[in-house]
């Protein structure tokens, strides 16, 4: 079964400096892997997905996630963090079926002024 | 589009009582669901729905029941809310598109408490 993995329950950056997000999914490659964020007291949004057409995925606000098969990781990153970048960010992974989204736990990301 | 809509946003209930949370999506998704969220343990599936007329348990559906009226409408019920259920809730629609899940959109939430 596909399952995800994010490294890091709480990650602080100070505004300007880079923004590194860490998932890992399971061995077998997905179908799609996505990055949602979570702004405090909202529902979960759309950040980017890998579909296989692009290794290098961008997404709004500046995010980007890298598909990597040989580390089975698919890691979200932003070259300059913004205060308005603190949220929660969950990694997830499909797998075939209505049933078969599959979120980690989330990481909590704090900017720091 | 209103997109994914959720009432109430907040309710407060004492031990014992039952709610139903309310779901309706306007982006005739087929697939419909029920999640959970609280502290450090992410989101966790409590029921959905693959299509009208069909309901499947999640990860952790003890204590709730769900109802999918029509293509639109997806409700989540508590019979006898226990402190365990409270959390912040949330309803969710997809697509699913070459048999495998597409993105799912998000409702606002409810934030149910237990007391």
């Amino acid at each position: 079964a596909q399952s995800v993995t994010q490294l890091g329950s709480h990650v602080s950056v100070s505004e300007g400096a880079l923004v590194l997000l860490r998932c890992n999914y399971s061995s077998s490659v997905p179908p799609y892997l996505f990055w949602y964020v979570q702004y405090p007291n909202q529902g979960l949004q759309l950040l980017l997905k890998y579909t296989s057409a692009a290794t290098l995925v961008k997404g709004i606000n500046g995010f980007e996630a890298e598909f990597k098969k040989s580390e089975t990781s698919f890691h979200l990153t932003k070259p300059s963090a913004h205060m308005s970048d603190a949220a929660e960010y969950f990694c997830a992974v499909t797998a075939g079926g209505a049933n078969n989204l599959f979120f980690g736990t989330g990481t909590r990301l704090t900017v720091i002024p | 589009n209103a997109g994914v809509t959720q009432t109430p946003k907040f309710q407060v209930l004492k031990t014992g009582q039952s709610m139903t949370l309310q779901c309706a999506q306007d982006m005739n998704h087929n697939s419909m669901y029920w999640y959970r969220q609280d502290p450090g343990m992410g989101l966790r599936l409590i029921y959905y729905s693959a299509s009208e007329g069909t309901t499947d348990k999640g990860e952790v559906p003890n204590g709730y029941n769900v109802s999918r009226l029509n293509k639109r409408e997806f409700s989540l019920r508590l019979e006898s809310a226990a402190p365990s259920q409270t959390s912040v809730y949330f309803c969710a629609s997809s697509d699913v598109t070459g048999g495998v899940t597409d993105t799912q959109y998000f409702g606002p939430g409810t934030r149910l408490t237990v007391l």
